[in-house]
């Protein structure tokens, strides 16, 4: 069972936009919650993360918000840049265990 | 500057033969972690580990064997390979004993079971 989803495995944008990713679980036992991105043929790369102690987490252009009522999590980059294309993986854990969603895709278009 | 290494990048085994990945970090992190990553399906944690001589399952932890006799180095050992183990293998480690800390990855070894 997938206890973390990311249901869009791609998204497309033009750069200087928005990009938003979202991401949603289902194990309430999850207490952090953390975005890596990953590159081809390299490992992933932390990103931002958040504890379910807080509903939003800020980091230059990237801001995490958790919604814990809808057990949703989501990653906002502005402004959008080529550099940014690649794969986003939500991950959560708790109790030591470690779940990551399948990933979605990001093109960010010049 | 190598934070986690990860030997060798790629390899092809045929069904039963055993092999050793290897996965060395020179941060002086506590907690280490083998997961596997198939196509959809994100990564899977299939062993941890959280300091010199502690080793414990994660999600997938069948057909593969950890240790860990050293803070630096964490081998996951596959004892008799199948084809449901073609994936592409990653090691991580954080300077804390949980996965709440931002892990580090290794470049991952691709490994083919035919």
């Amino acid at each position: 069972d997938q206890q973390v989803k990311q249901n869009s495995p791609s998204l497309s944008v033009q750069e200087g936009r928005i990009s938003i990713l979202n991401c949603d679980y289902t194990n309430s036992m999850f207490d952090y919650f953390l975005w890596y991105k990953k590159y081809p043929a390299e490992g992933p790369t932390f990103l931002i993360s958040i504890s379910s102690i807080k509903d939003k987490n800020e980091d230059g252009r990237f801001t995490v918000f958790l919604n814990k009522s809808a057990k949703h999590l989501s990653l906002h980059i502005v402004p959008s840049q080529p550099g940014d294309s690649a794969v986003y993986f939500c991950a959560a854990s708790g109790n030591n265990d470690m779940r990551f969603g399948a990933g979605t895709r990001l093109t960010v278009k010049p | 500057n190598a934070g986690v290494t990860q030997t060798p990048k790629f390899q092809v085994l045929k069904t039963g033969q055993s092999m050793t990945l290897q996965c060395a970090q020179d941060m002086n992190h506590e907690y280490m972690s083998w997961y596997r990553q198939d196509p959809g399906m994100g990564l899977r944690l299939i062993h941890y580990s959280v300091g010199a001589g502690i080793t414990d399952q994660g999600e997938v932890p069948n057909g593969y064997n950890v240790s860990r006799s050293t803070t630096e180095d964490f081998p996951l050992r596959l004892l008799s390979a199948a084809p449901s183990q073609t994936s592409v293998y990653f090691c991580a480690s954080s300077d804390n004993t949980g996965p709440n800390q931002p892990q580090h990855f290794g470049d991952g070894t691709r490994l083919s079971i035919l």
